[in-house]
Order: structure tokens, then C-alpha cells, then sequence
């Protein structure tokens, strides 16, 4: 069966420091991945989403940036973090489940900047 | 930009009774309505969906409403339970991207009083 891995599941950071968000996918191969924001009121915002390996797609302009070294590796990082950047962060697979696509999420990272 | 409005913010129902969530779009290139269900330090979960061709899909206790003249659709929860008590997502996206570019709404947190 297809897991979705998703770490650390807290993270406190400084604003300025650099952010390295890991997401791994087992079971299936050559997945389509994403990267989703959740802050306070916002609901779920797409940030990034990858069709394959190197291949990203970017929905919002912002401090961070995704990568897609391997075909189950997706990787969120930020250069500098942001007092904007805290937020619930989510790594999420497309799949197909009992004929309709849904999208399969991570257990989310809740990342904190101070 | 904010494709899919939803209300209310937040939700009290008393155990047995119905929850109702709404959703509104603009987009009438929009043709996939998932709903997602979140609880607590988890990633949200498809709950039910359902495409422009029919008015209603039911499972179980969850029902959605489907009203494509009025660009709306919406999730009636029937004899609420406090085990439902989480946050709930709207989402849409459209063709030619499809599933690409889900657009989720803002989330409704429900909380079923015993």
C-alpha cells in the first residue's frame, strides 16, 4: 500500500534561518506531489506541485522553494525564513482510490517562526 | 485570489442533529467538488466528492448538494456525532489542469456538542 512521510512534525525556527522540509512517498512510483500551506483563516494553499522528477510548478511567489531530487522525494526549503513563513505546512500524493482521484496528505509539519 | 468561498467559519451542532457547510465559486470551468475532512494535527482526508453532473451524492451520513445554476454546493451532515467534530474543506478545480490546481476553501471547524 502507498505511506507518505512527512518531518520533523514541529519545527521552531529563527527568523533568517534556513528551512528544509522532507516529504517521501512509498508504494508508487512516479507520483504527482505537492506542497500545501495551512495558516490561520486561509484554509489549504497550494504552494508548489511536481508532476515529476525536476519538474516543479509554482503557484504563489514567496520566500521558499521546491525540489524533486528523486521520483519519491519532495523538498520544501527556504533560504531565509520569514515571520510569515509559520504555518502548518502539508506534503500531499495524487492517487486513485476506489475509482475517484483524491489527494492522499502527509501528517503536516507545524512550523514556527520567532 | 479567493476561487471558493466558504461559510460559516465555524459550526456548533448539538449530537443528532444536521450540519450544513456551504460553498460558493465563480469559476464555471470548475468541474470536480471535493470536500476533505481535518482533525486535529492530522492532514485533511477526502470525505466525499462529487462532479457537475449530478444534483446529490450521498454516503453514509454525508451528503453533498449540488447546484450548478447557483454555483454553489454544500456538505449536510445528518445525525451529527461528536467523533465528526473536526475542520472541513471545500475544494474545486477545473480542466484543462484538472486536479493539478485544487483550489480549497477556507475550512469550517464543526464541533458536535454530546
Amino acid at each position: 500500500s502507498q505511506t507518505i512521510h512527512q518531518w520533523p512534525a514541529t519545527l521552531v525556527q529563527p527568523v533568517g534561518s534556513p528551512l528544509s522540509l522532507e516529504c517521501t512517498v512509498e508504494g508508487t512510483s512516479n507520483p504527482n506531489l505537492y506542497w500545501y500551506r495551512q495558516a490561520a483563516g486561509r484554509g489549504l494553499q497550494l504552494l508548489f506541485y511536481s508532476v515529476g522528477i525536476g519538474q516543479i510548478s509554482s503557484e504563489v511567489p514567496q520566500n521558499l522553494s521546491a525540489s524533486r531530487p528523486q521520483d519519491r522525494q519532495f523538498i520544501l526549503s527556504s533560504k531565509k525564513l520569514l515571520l510569515s513563513d509559520s504555518g502548518f505546512y502539508l506534503c500531499a500524493w495524487r492517487g486513485i482510490s476506489k475509482g475517484s482521484e483524491k489527494l492522499f496528505f502527509g501528517s503536516g509539519t507545524q512550523l514556527s517562526v520567532l | 485570489q479567493q476561487q471558493v468561498k466558504q461559510s460559516p467559519q465555524s459550526l456548533i451542532v448539538q449530537k443528532g442533529g444536521i450540519s450544513i457547510i456551504n460553498c460558493a465559486y465563480e469559476n464555471t470551468a470548475f468541474d470536480y467538488f471535493p470536500w476533505y475532512q481535518q482533525f486535529p494535527g492530522k492532514g485533511p482526508a477526502l470525505l466525499i466528492a462529487i462532479r457537475p453532473d449530478v444534483s446529490e451524492k450521498k454516503e453514509g451520513r454525508f451528503t453533498i448538494s449540488f447546484n450548478k445554476s447557483a454555483k454553489q454546493f454544500s456538505l449536510h451532515i445528518m445525525d451529527s456525532q461528536p467523533g465528526d467534530s473536526a475542520t472541513y474543506f471545500c475544494a474545486a478545480s477545473k480542466a484543462p489542469t484538472g486536479f493539478q490546481k485544487l483550489v480549497f476553501g477556507t475550512g469550517t471547524r464543526l464541533l458536535v456538542s454530546p
